[in-house]
């Protein structure tokens, strides 16, 4: 298995708190990937990074925000919760971008704004 | 918007049994994977096919690329319990090869 973690595995929270979600990988891959996961929607690219400090969006990336200052490292902040972003969230790694683009993902947070 | 559809959504279907399942779009991508995801967990990737027309075999799993690269089926032989979960695929597309993916087909074999 491809070592990713992410922290943390559960998470309750208020609308309108901050809440950040860390994604851990020890495979020194380049790209590393936020998604969502809701019933009928399926997963849904949030942000994605494609090396230290550089990110682009996703298809679903308002009210999210991320930041990669290590290889290892990316996390996934949102700056006020909202219940619509109650989900499971994966994140994801893979070693090239071409066409070989084949994505390794943790366990997943599932996390329920109220 | 690039979309890829899944049917069915959900099968129910007895231990031996076969069974296929698609992935269709109206757009061309570059390669397609398919993963299977259980629940509480990440999905894990089956196989990426690449070449129009392809087909791969992974034990009772056979998996094809359509001729336009722009569908792709997931045949099982013989299905088990242990097949049960759900199946996504995913394709590559547009000049930064992004991947897209479907909505998936909840499996489930009935012993």
């Amino acid at each position: 298995d491809a070592g990713i973690t992410q922290s943390p595995r559960h998470k309750v929270t208020e609308t309108g708190t901050p809440v950040t979600l860390r994604c851990h990988q020890t495979e020194n891959h380049r790209y590393m990937y936020w998604y969502r996961q809701d019933p009928g929607h399926g997963l849904r690219l949030i942000h994605y990074s494609y090396g230290v400090k550089d990110t682009d969006k996703g298809e679903v990336s308002d009210g999210y925000s991320v930041s990669r200052s290590k290889t290892e490292d990316f996390l996934l902040t949102l700056e006020s919760a909202t219940s619509s972003q109650t989900s499971v969230y994966f994140c994801a790694i893979s070693s090239a971008g071409g066409s070989y683009n084949e994505q390794f993902f943790g366990p997943g947070t599932r996390l329920t704004v109220l | 918007t690039q979309l890829l559809e899944q049917s069915p959504q959900f099968l129910s279907i007895q231990e031996g049994e076969n069974l296929t399942v698609y992935c269709n779009s109206s757009s061309v991508f570059s390669s397609l994977q398919w993963y299977r995801q259980e629940p509480g967990e990440g999905p894990v990737l089956l196989v990426t096919v690449v070449t129009g027309g392809e087909v791969k075999k992974l034990k009772r799993l056979t998996f094809q690329f359509g001729d336009a690269r722009k569908d792709s089926s997931l045949h099982i032989t013989a299905a088990q319990p242990g097949d049960t979960g759900l199946y996504l695929c995913a394709g590559a597309v547009g000049r930064d090869d992004k991947i897209i993916f479907g909505k998936g087909t909840r499996l489930h074999i009935l012993p």
